[in-house]
């Protein structure tokens, strides 16, 4: 089944604390998004990748980091996380020839 | 840079009726895509309806259709015979030609369904 994982789906930490979101997706999709969600706000991309070891800085990237050493992964780290960072964020990749973006299932985080 | 904004927070609409959610989006590029996800529940961000910006038909999916505006830079999504299940937060978003695969949302509407 063609899908996008997102591990771990629930997250509670304490400020400080570093952190790894990883994202995986198994339809050989060059592109690869983080996004996060806050109410009232919609999503917004945090940094995304155009292939393997090609990264790049969405609108909402201070604090984050990301790497693309394999084309299937995409992990999302937080090194000193902040309250400010509780959130609901995504994972997406679509392919180079389609518009369409597939989302992962989410990862609601927390940070004390 | 371009902006989408979803001027109505929540909405509701009588089961089997049609409701209709609005978006208004502001971009310089002549090329580009426009989309709905439906957001329920669960989170999962669920495609609903794709729309090219060159082309002048509106886009239909079943019971979801579009009202495609270009020169109004408007784009709004229309559920007709609504179900209970068509309960979620709807994202409006667009994303430019050559802008690999980075999407800009509106705020999103809810939209409740009574039965």
């Amino acid at each position: 089944e063609a899908q996008v994982t997102q591990n771990p789906r629930y997250l509670i930490t304490v400020t400080g604390k570093k952190l790894t979101v990883t994202c995986s997706q198994n339809m050989n999709h060059e592109y690869m998004s983080w996004y996060r969600q806050d109410p009232g706000l919609g999503l917004r991309q945090i940094y995304y990748s155009m292939n393997v070891e090609v990264t790049d800085k969405g609108d909402v990237p201070e604090g984050y980091k990301v790497s693309r050493k394999e084309k299937r992964n995409f992990p999302l780290i937080l090194e000193s996380p902040s309250p400010n960072q509780t959130s609901l964020y995504f994972c997406a990749s679509s392919s180079r020839y389609q518009e369409t973006q597939y989302f992962g299932p989410g990862t609601r985080l927390l940070v004390l | 840079a371009q902006t989408v904004t979803q001027s109505q927070p929540e909405m509701s609409v009588q089961e089997a009726e049609t409701v209709t959610l609005s978006c208004t989006y502001d971009t310089s590029e002549s090329d580009y895509y426009l989309f709905w996800y439906k957001q329920p529940p669960s989170r999962q961000m669920i495609l609903v309806i794709r729309q090219e910006a060159y082309k002048q038909q509106n886009a239909t999916e079943n019971r979801f259709s579009v009202n495609f505006q270009k020169a109004a830079k408007s784009f709004s999504l229309k559920i007709s015979d609504s179900q209970l299940g068509d309960a979620a937060m709807y994202f409006c978003a667009s994303k430019m030609q050559d802008a690999g695969n980075m999407l800009t949302f509106g705020g999103g509407t809810r939209l409740m369904v009574k039965p």
